[in-house]
């Protein structure tokens, strides 16, 4: 079985700033993986998604993510956040024929002015 | 293609009661999700379809749940007898085959309250 790791469930940063969330899974076969960010009360927005080929996944709104198989990461990262970028941000993964994803448990992400 | 699409936003019931959500998935997906989130956590898996066959069910879908895809459009999550620990939000997300290769088009979610 898979499983995803989100160690930091918040992350307070300045406008402008860079920010990374990290994100570490755990799985016996190959993986597919996705960030997803969901605003309040709302359900959730593909970010972007590792399927396979180029480790460097570049997504929506200026994120991008790396997948590291040798340390079973894939954080997602952006050079300059926006106040607009202030949402919770879900790691997930998938396996074999991706009939279904395992979430972490989210990283509330707080742009400060 | 307007999504997927949700109803209702909101659910209050009593304990005891029973609840059904709807969700129209994107027309032309055949593979149709159901999540449930809890506050403060990632959305968990509850059970998944392909047309109108229900192929996996979590352990977390207890008897007193069931999903339907009668015509393998639309879908409903029935919850008899609510518990509060049924309060949650609940998703659905639709995926044109499998999605691992095309994540997944989540809804907005019913956000059901037992009170």
């Amino acid at each position: 079985a898979q499983s995803v790791t989100q160690l930091d469930s918040q992350v307070p940063v300045f406008e402008e700033a860079p920010v990374e969330l990290r994100c570490n899974y755990s799985s016996s076969v190959s993986v597919y993986l996705f960030w997803y960010v969901q605003y309040p009360n709302q359900g959730l927005q593909l970010l972007l998604k590792y399927l396979s080929g180029s480790t460097l996944v570049k997504g929506i709104n200026g994120f991008e993510a790396e997948f590291n198989k040798s340390q079973t990461s894939f954080h997602l990262r952006k050079p300059s956040v926006h106040i607009s970028d202030t949402a919770e941000y879900f790691c997930a993964v998938s396996t074999g024929g991706g009939n279904k994803l395992t979430f972490g448990t989210g990283t509330q992400l707080k742009v400060e002015l | 293609d307007t999504g997927v699409s949700q109803d209702p936003r909101h659910k209050i019931t009593k304990r005891g009661q029973n609840v059904t959500f709807r969700c129209d998935p994107i027309s032309e997906h055949n593979r149709l999700y159901w999540y449930r989130q809890t506050l403060g956590q990632g959305p968990e898996f509850l059970t998944y379809f392909q047309n109108e066959a229900q192929l996996e069910k979590s352990r977390l879908l207890s008897d007193r749940f069931s999903a339907e895809r009668p015509k393998g459009s639309f879908s409903t999550l029935e919850i008899q007898r609510t518990e509060q620990g049924d309060s949650a939000m609940y998703l659905c997300a639709s995926s044109p085959q499998a999605g691992g290769n095309y994540g997944y088009t989540f809804g907005s979610g019913t956000r059901l309250t037992v009170v």
